[in-house]
């Protein structure tokens, strides 16, 4: 079974304090993202990486950014923390559609979610 | 920009009914349309719907996707309270890069009373 493991289930941190939120996974897969999610606003894609050192930028990336210097590890950086981005945060990773396209796993494996507060 | 809508946000039913759930999308570079429910953690997979017409079904649950008019419905019959959670709606498409990401709707609230 795939395991992506989000290192914190719950986070509380202070206005502009610097934050890690970190996912890991042991499934090989070349593609992991991040997503908060908002009562009301479902899921939105922060940042997603396709492989080692690269990054694309999701729907909302303002006030993050993500590191991918190993493959089966992604962090998401919040550089100073405010409170609108107390939320859910969810990773997950998936394998490329070259390696996977008939798709008979899911192809987006989640971890647990970090519910991170910001006061 | 891609876009997916869920409709109802919220649904409130008796236990023995049966419901629909609504999945709209315009997104460029459609791959697979997909099904998940989420109860208190992380989402678990449902369905993968890629053909238009061509119902999949797991035991009360079953989908549909329309790639016509760009719609999904979800159906479960015969309810019970743990179909209770959250359904998530999301579009696989294929980015500029060649690579894939899911766009999600923002979810229907489901809750069956006994």
């Amino acid at each position: 079974d795939v395991k992506v493991t989000q290192s914190s289930r719950y986070l509380v941190k202070r206005t502009g304090e610097k934050v890690f939120l970190e996912c890991v996974q042991d499934m090989d897969h070349e593609n992991m993202f991040w997503y908060r999610q908002d009562p009301g606003l479902g899921l939105r894609l922060i940042y997603f990486s396709y492989d080692v050192k690269m990054k694309e930028k999701g729907d909302i990336p303002e006030g993050y950014s993500v590191s991918r210097e190993k493959k089966e590890r992604f962090s998401l950086i919040l550089e100073s923390a405010s409170t609108n981005q107390t939320s859910m945060y969810l990773c997950a990773s998936s394998l490329p559609y070259r390696r996977d396209p008939l798709r008979y796993n899911s192809p987006l494996h989640f971890g647990n979610g970090t519910r991170l507060t910001v006061t | 920009e891609d876009k997916v809508v869920q409709s109802p946000l919220s649904l409130v039913v008796h236990e023995g009914d049966t419901v629909t759930l609504n999945c709209s999308y315009e997104v460029t570079n459609f791959r697979s349309l997909l099904w998940y429910k989420q109860e208190k953690k992380a989402p678990t997979f449902l369905f993968m719907l890629t053909s238009s017409g061509i119902e999949k079904k797991s035991g009360r649950l079953s989908s549909i996707l329309d790639k016509k008019e760009l719609f999904s419905i979800l159906n479960i019959t015969a309810t019970q309270t743990g179909d209770s959670a959250i359904y998530l709606c999301a579009v696989e498409v294929l980015t500029n890069f060649g690579n894939e990401k899911l766009t999600f709707g923002t979810g229907t609230r489901l809750t069956i009373i006994p």
